[in-house]
C-alpha cells in the first residue's frame, strides 16, 4: 500500500516569497492533516480536512498560511509572504474515516533566508 | 499541552530491550495511548496503541499499568535502526477519525552497538 506523498522534499526560499507543498494522502482516507515542525519540537496540528470540509484550522496563520482540498483526495498548503520563522518540516498525514490511527508522509523541509 | 510525560533521552545496548516509560496520569477513560517514533530526516511513524489491555505487533509491545496512569513500549531486541525520537500521546477515539495528536518532546533513544 502506497503511503502519504509529499513533494517538494526540500525548498529553499527568501522572505517574502511564496511557496507551496503538496500532499497525497493514502487512497481511501478521508481524513487529512497538515502539521508544522519546528526543529527541536514535536511537530504541531497547522490544519486538518475531512474530506473536503475544514474540521480545524484554529492553530494556521491565516495572514499567511492557506490550504485547500479540491476534491477531498490531494492537498496544498501555501505559505505567502514567507517569514524567517516559517522555517520548518511541513507533514501532511491522512487517516481512514472509521479508525484513529494517523499515518505521515516523510515531509516537506522549507528554508527561508 | 501534551497529557504525557517522558524522559528526555535514553541508551540501549543492541540486541536488547527497550523500555520506554511515559506517564499519563490525567488520562481519561476514552483516550488511548499511541505510540510513534521518528527517525531523523523522516516523518513520525505509527508504531502501536491501546486502551487498557496489553498490546503486541511485529513492532512492539505496550504495556498499561491497571489505573492506566502510566505506560511501557518494549522494542524487544533493539537495533541501531531503532534510533530515534519516540513520543507518547493520548488521543481520544469515538470510533471515527477525529482528533489530532499533540506531540510532546518525546524520548530520544540511542541504540549503541
Amino acid at each position: 500500500e502506497a503511503g502519504v506523498a509529499q513533494s517538494p522534499r526540500y525548498k529553499i526560499i527568501e522572505k517574502r516569497q511564496s511557496v507551496a507543498f503538496w500532499c497525497n494522502p493514502i487512497s481511501g482516507h478521508a481524513t487529512l492533516y497538515w502539521y508544522q515542525q519546528i526543529l527541536g519540537q514535536g511537530p504541531k496540528l497547522l490544519i486538518q480536512f475531512q474530506n473536503n470540509g475544514v474540521v480545524d484550522d484554529s492553530q494556521l496563520p491565516k495572514d499567511r498560511f492557506s490550504a485547500e482540498r479540491l476534491k477531498g483526495v490531494d492537498s496544498t498548503l501555501k505559505i505567502q509572504p514567507a517569514k524567517l520563522e516559517d522555517s520548518a518540516v511541513y507533514l501532511c498525514a491522512s487517516s481512514a474515516s472509521t479508525g484513529n490511527t494517523i499515518y505521515f508522509g516523510e515531509g516537506s523541509w522549507l528554508t527561508v533566508v | 499541552d501534551a497529557k504525557t510525560t517522558q524522559p528526555p533521552s535514553m541508551d540501549c545496548a543492541e540486541g536488547r530491550a527497550a523500555n520506554l516509560p511515559c506517564n499519563h496520569s490525567t488520562i481519561s477513560g476514552n483516550e488511548y495511548v499511541y505510540w510513534y517514533r521518528q527517525i531523523h530526516s523522516q516523518g513520525p511513524q505509527y508504531i502501536i496503541h491501546g486502551l487498557k489491555n496489553n498490546e503486541t505487533n511485529e513492532m512492539a509491545s505496550l504495556i498499561i499499568t491497571e489505573d492506566r496512569k502510566s505506560s511501557t513500549l518494549i522494542l524487544p531486541h533493539a537495533t541501531l535502526r531503532d534510533t530515534a525520537v519516540y513520543y507518547c500521546i493520548a488521543l481520544p477515539n469515538y470510533g471515527g477519525s477525529q482528533g489530532n495528536l499533540i506531540f510532546g518532546k518525546g524520548t530520544k533513544l540511542s541504540v549503541k552497538p
